[in-house]
């Protein structure tokens, strides 16, 4: 059973626009959240984190919220730029091992 | 340059025969880890190990077998007993479990 859903394939956004990245998860005991940026042929590369202590994290363009109550995490991206362009993945990270969701392709149009 | 390395980047097997991939680290993590990304999927978590000599399955440890006889190195070993073995895989490697991982560039393994 997944327990980390990322429930939309896909997302086309316009370049400078807002991109929101979704993430819905089971476990309420799940305590640590992140999201990792792929491209086609190589690994992931982390890009932000949060603790279930706080409910918002930011880093630049980037700010994850958390609502632990709806156990839903999202990803904003603020402006988007075509070289946002990538596979969104995220994790979460119970005892010691990372679980990840099946991702979300976006795609940031010029 | 500290980093984790996957070798080779693409691998071509003969249906059933045992490839191992390489993953070493030099970045002093304790946790290292494997995951296999197929077309359409997520990462899917395959054994980790949280420290030397020990290790755990993941979801999909099926046909597959590792040692962590090194905190640098971390094998994996496609077996002949795994049913659909091509696939992109990944290593990645903590500080601790619950920090974030850091990937190589992973291998693709095709077995015909």
């Amino acid at each position: 059973d997944q327990q980390v859903k990322q429930n939309s394939p896909s997302l086309s956004v316009q370049e400078g626009r807002i991109s929101i990245l979704n993430c819905d998860y089971t476990n309420s005991m799940f305590d640590y959240f992140l999201w990792y940026k792929k491209y086609p042929a190589e690994g992931p590369t982390f890009l932000i984190s949060i603790s279930s202590i706080k409910d918002k994290n930011e880093d630049g363009r980037f700010t994850v919220f958390l609502n632990k109550s709806a156990k839903h995490l999202s990803l904003h991206i603020v402006p988007s730029q075509p070289g946002d362009s990538a596979v969104y993945f995220c994790a979460a990270n119970p005892s010691s091992k990372l679980i990840f969701g099946q991702g979300t392709t976006l795609q940031v149009k010029p | 340059d500290g980093g984790i390395t996957q070798s080779p980047k693409y691998l071509f097997r003969k249906e059933g025969q045992n490839v191992t991939l390489s993953c070493e680290q030099n970045l002093n993590h304790d946790a290292m880890y494997w995951y296999r990304q197929d077309p359409g999927q997520g990462l899917r978590l395959i054994y980790y190990s949280q420290i030397v000599n020990d290790f755990q399955k993941g979801d999909i440890a099926e046909g597959y077998s590792v040692s962590r006889e090194k905190k640098e190195s971390f094998p994996l070993t496609v077996t002949s007993a795994q049913k659909n073995p091509t696939a992109f895989y990944l290593c990645a490697s903590s500080l601790q479990g619950d920090t974030e991982a850091f990937f190589g560039q992973g291998t693709r393994l095709t077995v015909v």
